[in-house]
């Protein structure tokens, strides 16, 4: 247990389909992001929340959609993604970025 | 943006052996962070680095934060099966707006 929660695990996805990620944290951090991990690539960063504002999204396609209701939770929410979209979504949480991110255990997305 | 170079990309290695990799920018970093990732879960800390010419230990692991700060690397000693994984280099930038920017990883393999 790490602190930071991501559901579900697996995702498998039709292109046409509609789902949610979920990410929750109860460290006390008041930053909170979501990281696209691909196969022999840096990890990408999507989306930033800081005290529930967004403040990066990094020119993610509008498929993503992403939703911090409050402090403690991130959603991401996808729609007509692609095949190339598949990947180990991350989210991580900060209280002072210098002092690192908790990572969840990220949901392994599979478009088909 | 800024980025890291981390290498080796992956190691195959004996156990007991000793271990060495490095991340390198052409820019000045304040922070390094190293990771560990295990097969099918998210990063976690294994050090922070805040100093230039800082060393520091964690067990086995021992990193240092280079005198230029435009680079750091991590050494493994004693290498043992749970060592498996992928390693990350992250560093922080400036006034760390930016968040954190990640290497792409060594990914090391121990044979029995």
């Amino acid at each position: 247990e790490t602190g930071v929660t991501q559901t579900p695990r697996h995702l498998v996805m039709g292109m046409t389909n509609k789902k949610s990620l979920k990410c929750e944290q109860h460290l006390g951090h008041n930053a909170m992001y979501w990281y696209k991990q691909s196969a022999k690539k840096p990890l990408e960063l999507m989306f930033v929340y800081s005290l529930e504002e967004r403040v990066e999204n990094n020119s993610v396609p509008s498929r993503f959609s992403p939703e911090c209701p409050n402090s403690s939770h991130l959603f991401l929410h996808l729609h007509t993604l692609q095949p190339e979209d598949s990947a180990l979504y991350l989210c991580a949480s900060s209280q002072e970025v210098s002092r690192g991110y908790t990572f969840g255990s990220g949901t392994r997305l599979t478009v088909v | 943006g800024q980025q890291l170079n981390q290498s080796p990309q992956s190691m195959f290695i004996q156990e007991g052996e000793d271990v060495s990799m490095n991340c390198t920018s052409s820019s000045i970093f304040n922070t390094w962070l190293w990771y560990k990732q295990d097969p099918g879960e998210g990063p976690v800390l294994l050090i922070a680095l805040y100093k230039a010419g800082e060393l520091t230990s964690n067990g086995r692991l021992t990193a240092q934060f280079g005198i230029t700060r435009k680079d750091s690397f991590l050494n493994i000693s004693a290498s043992i099966p749970s060592d498996v994984g992928i390693y990350f280099c992250a560093g922080l930038w400036g006034g760390g707006a930016d968040g954190l920017t990640f290497g792409k990883g060594t990914h090391l393999i121990i044979q029995p």
